[in-house]
């Protein structure tokens, strides 16, 4: 069975450009999280979806940050415009129904680097 | 306070070795609780949950002590192939969310 999707894997851009990551989530899987992580740090939450609606997006950067998940599947993350401090991995992940002892399957990330 | 703190690391040791690693998190009403690895530059993946009683996965053993606030992951008899990050993680206060620790790196030499 395949696991989490992303694309790209990696990413260079000028500062002030937009960017977008695409995620699918493991098959069945009706929750999708999308995280970040900074160089020797855990990942953070960013935004997390039940099927289609986002029930959690307090951490989400909104001036910047967007994200959609139509139709309750795929997810795009998109960052319009691009600063130095956004160079990170973005990772998506995906459980089954999002329980609390859900185990979440993670995605190979995007590396994202703002010149 | 970090909702969750765990040793800073590095770990340097030897195949064969035992260690621990230790973490406690800030939030009294967290239910679950795990530990996740992170090969360096991979995706995380679950490597045990955590139980109340403690539980136990091969060379691995962890353990809670919720009136603490302090969880525990031991390796016996290391292996080269244990060398990675080992990230805490505790459910956040929205139930679903998971807040990880910033993660200890073990580096396992011959």
């Amino acid at each position: 069975e395949a696991g989490v999707v992303q694309s790209p894997r990696y990413k260079i851009i000028e500062k002030k450009q937009p960017v977008a990551f695409w995620c699918n989530p493991i098959s069945g899987h009706n929750t999708l999280y999308w995280y970040l992580q900074n160089l020797g740090q855990g990942p953070e939450l960013l935004i997390r979806y039940e099927n289609e609606e986002a029930v959690d997006d307090s951490q989400l950067p909104k001036d910047r940050f967007s994200a959609e998940r139509l139709k309750g599947v795929d997810s795009t993350l998109k960052i319009q415009p691009a600063e130095l401090g956004d160079s990170a991995v973005y990772l998506c992940a995906s459980s089954f129904s999002g329980g609390p002892g859900d185990e979440q399957f993670f995605g190979p990330g995007t590396r994202l680097t703002v010149l | 306070r970090k909702e969750v703190e765990q040793d800073p690391g590095p770990f340097n040791v030897p195949e064969g070795a035992t260690v621990a690693f230790n973490c406690t998190y800030s939030n009294s009403a967290s239910q679950s609780f795990f530990w996740y690895r992170q090969d360096c530059r991979k995706e995380p993946k679950l490597l045990m949950s955590v139980y109340s009683s403690g539980n136990e996965d091969g060379r691995f053993t962890a353990q809670l002590n919720r009136a603490s606030q302090y969880i525990s992951l031991l390796i016996r008899d290391s292996k080269l192939s244990d060398s990675a990050t080992y990230l805490c993680v505790v459910n956040g206060r929205s139930q679903g969310n998971l807040i990880f620790g910033k993660g200890t790196k073990l580096s396992v030499k011959p």
